[in-house]
């Protein structure tokens, strides 16, 4: 029983570059949530999947998009990265959408140059 | 507009002495509170809550405070331990509106380092 795991652990992107992120979780979750992190910021919402099939914007969407591909898996891809997307990237998945209590991922530290 | 705030940037505490962490929040919506410890290079990991309709919540050395009237709350560690040396981050809930999903705030976190 992993949790929730996350690759890569760490990316290095130039300016304009494209990644994915990916996101997978092994507690038969409904819910999934994509998460940054930035110094003095605490955690800010990106993006969230209530459930499967459903996605929603959280507080910072601009310049990601999400996929929820299945019940397990939610990756968070930046199209054009750009250098105020370096942060670190933390997944999260709960039971359902009103359980409060979310369980984390490792994160993934990225850096656009 | 920070709905939830942890102003102190870094607690330093004695073994055994008690870590004492604080928060305030804004949006008197909120009706759950969370504290999760996070270790360095690991994802948060969730500690402790408390619900809106008790003041106190506990569990082994971590007891959750919430004053409601002054929108704070506070997380007691006691005794501490070097292991609770870590960054704390205290988030909230609301459910106004039947928002149906758990849309966490976090605050910006606290340094504790327990001293030996």
């Amino acid at each position: 029983n992993a949790g929730v795991t996350q690759t890569p652990k760490f990316q290095v992107l130039k300016t304009g570059q494209s990644m994915t992120l990916q996101c997978a979780q092994d507690m038969n979750h409904n819910s999934m949530y994509w998460y940054r992190q930035d110094p003095g910021m605490g955690l800010r919402l990106i993006y969230y999947s209530a459930s499967e099939g459903t996605t929603d914007k959280g507080e910072v969407p601009n310049g990601y998009n999400v996929s929820r591909l299945n019940k397990r898996e939610f990756s968070l891809r930046l199209e054009s990265a750009a250098p105020s997307q370096t942060s670190v990237y933390f997944c999260a998945s709960s039971e359902e959408a009103r359980s409060k209590t979310q369980y984390f991922g490792p994160g993934t530290r990225l850096l656009v140059l | 507009d920070q709905q939830v705030k942890q102003n102190s940037p870094s607690l330093s505490v004695q073994e055994g002495r008690i870590s004492i962490l604080n928060c305030d929040y804004t949006n008197s919506m909120f009706d759950y509170f969370l504290w999760y410890k996070k270790y360095p290079a690991e994802g948060p990991t969730f500690l402790i809550s408390i619900s809106s309709i008790k003041d106190k919540n506990e569990d082994g050395r971590f007891t959750v405070f919430l004053n409601k009237s002054a929108k704070h709350l506070s997380l007691h560690i006691v005794p501490s331990q070097p292991g609770d040396s870590a960054v704390y981050f205290c988030a909230a809930s609301s459910n106004a509106g039947g928002t149906s999903y758990g849309k966490l705030t976090f605050g910006q976190g606290t340094i504790l380092t327990v001293h030996p």
